[in-house]
Parts: C-alpha cells; sequence; structure tokens
C-alpha cells in the first residue's frame, strides 16, 4: 500500500527565509509525487510535480523539490519565504490512475 | 492545466435532509472522478472512486448508502449527502484524471464546505 509521510506538523520561518518541507513516501513502483498548497478553506492548488526524468522539479510561486529514490524523499524547498506562503502544504503520492494518497500536510508560519 | 468547477463552495443544511455537490470537469471529458473529504486540520482522505456509466467504487469505511454518487456523464460526478447529520460535516474536494492528458495527474476542484445544523 502506498503512504506518506510528512514529518513536521507545523514550522515557522521568518520572512525571507529558506524554506524545507520534507516528505517521505512508500510505494511499489515507481511514484508519481506531488506538493499541494491549500489557503485557509480553499481547495488545493498544485505546486510541481514528478513523473520521471529530471529530478529536481522547478514549480511554481519559486517552489522546488527534489526527488531522491534512495531516500523515498520527495522534499519541497524555497530559497526565500515571502509571507503569503503562509498555508497548508501537502505532499501525495499518486497511482497511475490518478488516484492520491495524501501525507497529513504540513502547516507553514511566516513570521515578519 | 485543465480546469475542474465544484459546487456549492459552501452549504448548509438541516439535519435529516440530503445535499448534493457537483464536480465538473469544464474544458476536458473526465472518465474518472475522485471524491475526498477533509476534516479540520486534517489530511485529505480519499472517500471514492467515480466511473462514468458504472458504479463507484468506495473505500473501505466509507458508507455508499449515505454517500451517493453518480457519474452520469463525463464532465459531471455527483455527490449526494443523505439524511445528513452533524458529524457529516466537512470539507469535501473532487477531482478529476484529464485521460486524454500527457500525465496521470488530476485536477482538483476548490472544495465544498458543508456544515449540517
Amino acid at each position: 500500500a502506498q503512504s506518506v509521510t510528512q514529518p513536521d506538523i507545523h514550522i515557522t520561518v521568518s520572512e525571507g527565509a529558506s524554506l524545507e518541507l520534507r516528505c517521505n513516501y512508500s510505494y511499489g513502483a515507481t511514484p508519481y509525487l506531488f506538493w499541494y498548497v491549500q489557503s485557509p478553506g480553499q481547495g488545493l492548488q498544485l505546486l510541481l510535480k514528478y513523473f520521471s526524468g529530471d529530478t529536481l522539479v522547478q514549480g511554481i510561486k519559486g517552489f522546488e523539490a527534489e526527488f531522491k529514490r534512495s531516500q523515498s524523499s520527495f522534499n519541497l524547498r524555497k530559497p526565500s519565504v515571502h509571507w503569503s506562503d503562509a498555508a497548508e502544504y501537502f505532499c501525495a503520492v499518486g497511482a497511475r490512475a490518478g488516484k492520491s494518497t495524501f501525507g497529513d500536510g504540513t502547516t507553514l508560519t511566516v513570521k515578519p | 492545466g485543465a480546469v475542474v468547477s465544484q459546487h456549492p463552495s459552501r452549504v448548509i443544511c438541516k439535519s435529516g435532509t440530503s445535499v448534493k455537490i457537483e464536480c465538473r470537469s469544464l474544458d476536458f471529458q473526465a472518465t474518472t472522478m475522485f471524491w475526498y473529504r477533509q476534516f479540520p486540520k486534517k489530511s485529505l482522505m480519499l472517500m471514492a472512486t467515480s466511473n462514468e456509466g458504472s458504479k463507484a467504487t468506495y473505500e473501505q469505511g466509507v458508507e455508499k448508502d449515505k454517500f451517493l454518487i453518480n457519474h452520469a456523464s463525463l464532465t459531471l460526478s455527483t455527490l449526494t449527502v443523505t439524511s445528513a447529520h452533524p458529524e457529516d460535516s466537512s470539507f469535501y474536494i473532487c477531482s478529476a484524471r484529464d485521460p486524454q492528458g500527457m500525465n496521470t495527474e488530476a485536477f482538483f476542484g476548490q472544495g465544498t464546505r458543508l456544515t449540517v445544523v
């Protein structure tokens, strides 16, 4: 069975500081990996995805993620965080059928 | 990317009544749609897979008689919460897969906040 672990429930960073959100997955085949962001009361917005190829993936809003097969990880990074990045972040692993398993999410707070 | 529209965005209903939530793929035909439920401060839980022209596949522990799913066309799936109770209050999100797309990602609707009073 597939599963996703986001070890950090809540992270606080100062505006302008760098950010890394951790994601570990368990999947029996080549994973399809996603990072989503959710603002309060809103749906999900796709930040980036990995299907194959280059293991460093660029996404929207200045985010990037690196797929490391040996560590079963897909960590999300941003070099300089903006106050508008405060939100809930979900890592997900998807089967070819499009069905996704989500991690429990990481809440990001940005200090001025 | 493809657009998935969910309606309504918010609904309040009385306990014992039923409420229908619509999920539409606006610019592609979705043979498969997915319904998720999200509890406060919690992750998304897959409830069921909706297949056009056939019965939905429910995840373990989801009451199929309580959460009726209909996928009558290639662009519309509906979730009906029957005889709603306060414990059904939640955020419901649908996603749809574009079978013609280059990749297998699913596109998410904006969600429906259901409050049962």
